[in-house]
């Protein structure tokens, strides 16, 4: 079975600043999803950005882009120019690319609580 | 385009009941799944949906069940609730073709069992 870790429970940034979470997983698989979820107060989870494995260009989304390692199996999110309303739980998510999506469904980390200072 | 919703958004059970909750997915959206959230356990996946079958599912006790309908919308199903059942309950939908796309989440369904 897959794993996600996320090994920051919280973490806080200046408003304007830069910060980058953590996410590390753990699979035998070569093809597979990954993604970064935002879950604020309204609990509403929120994709963030998604990097399908075979790719090797890092995706970007406007303020966020993601370093995707795959050989170290590490795949942690840059916010950059922090807004006030990026405060959040973040969640990392695994997803086997395997037709039918693999017997897991989403696979999520523990999650990292994003504090954004004014 | 409308979200995923998910019916109700607050419900407060007695333990020994059972609770249906509802997810309308997002129009064209065939698949459908569900996911239980807790402070103690996080995001755990519960099943998935596809075309009215139940293509995977998690690793949870058989008083959790689902079903999917001809028109895509899903309920979920817990009979005999226990009080560790309390949780936010979450369904995603996704357009599941020939690619995976990702998943949608509606607001969830927050579960309360007394």
């Amino acid at each position: 079975a897959q794993t996600v870790t996320q090994s920051q429970p919280e973490m806080s940034v200046q408003e304007a600043e830069t910060v980058t979470l953590s996410c590390t997983y753990d699979t035998s698989e070569s093809d597979y999803y990954l993604f970064w979820y935002k879950q604020p107060p309204s609990r509403q989870m929120i994709l963030v950005i998604r990097q399908e494995a075979y790719k090797q260009q890092n995706a970007t989304e406007n303020r966020f882009s993601v370093n995707f390692q795959k050989a170290a199996k590490s795949f942690s999110l840059k916010i950059s120019d922090s807004q006030l309303g990026d405060a959040a739980m973040y969640f990392c998510a695994y997803r086997s690319a395997r037709y039918g999506g693999g017997a897991d469904g989403l696979t999520f980390g523990k999650g990292t609580h994003l504090i954004i200072q004014p | 385009k409308a979200g995923v919703t998910q019916t109700p958004r607050y419900l407060i059970k007695t333990r020994g009941q059972q609770v249906t909750l509802s997810c309308s997915p997002i129009s064209g959206h065939r698949s459908v799944s569900w996911y239980q959230q807790t402070p103690g356990q996080g995001l755990q996946f519960l099943f998935e949906y596809f075309s009215e079958t139940q293509r995977n599912k998690g690793n949870f006790p058989g008083r959790f069940s689902g079903r999917q309908f001809s028109n895509s919308r899903s309920e979920m199903n817990v009979s005999t609730l226990e009080l560790g059942d309390s949780a936010l309950y979450l369904c995603a939908s996704s357009s599941r073709g020939a690619t995976y796309t990702e998943a949608f989440f509606g607001q969830g369904t927050r579960l309360t069992v007394v």
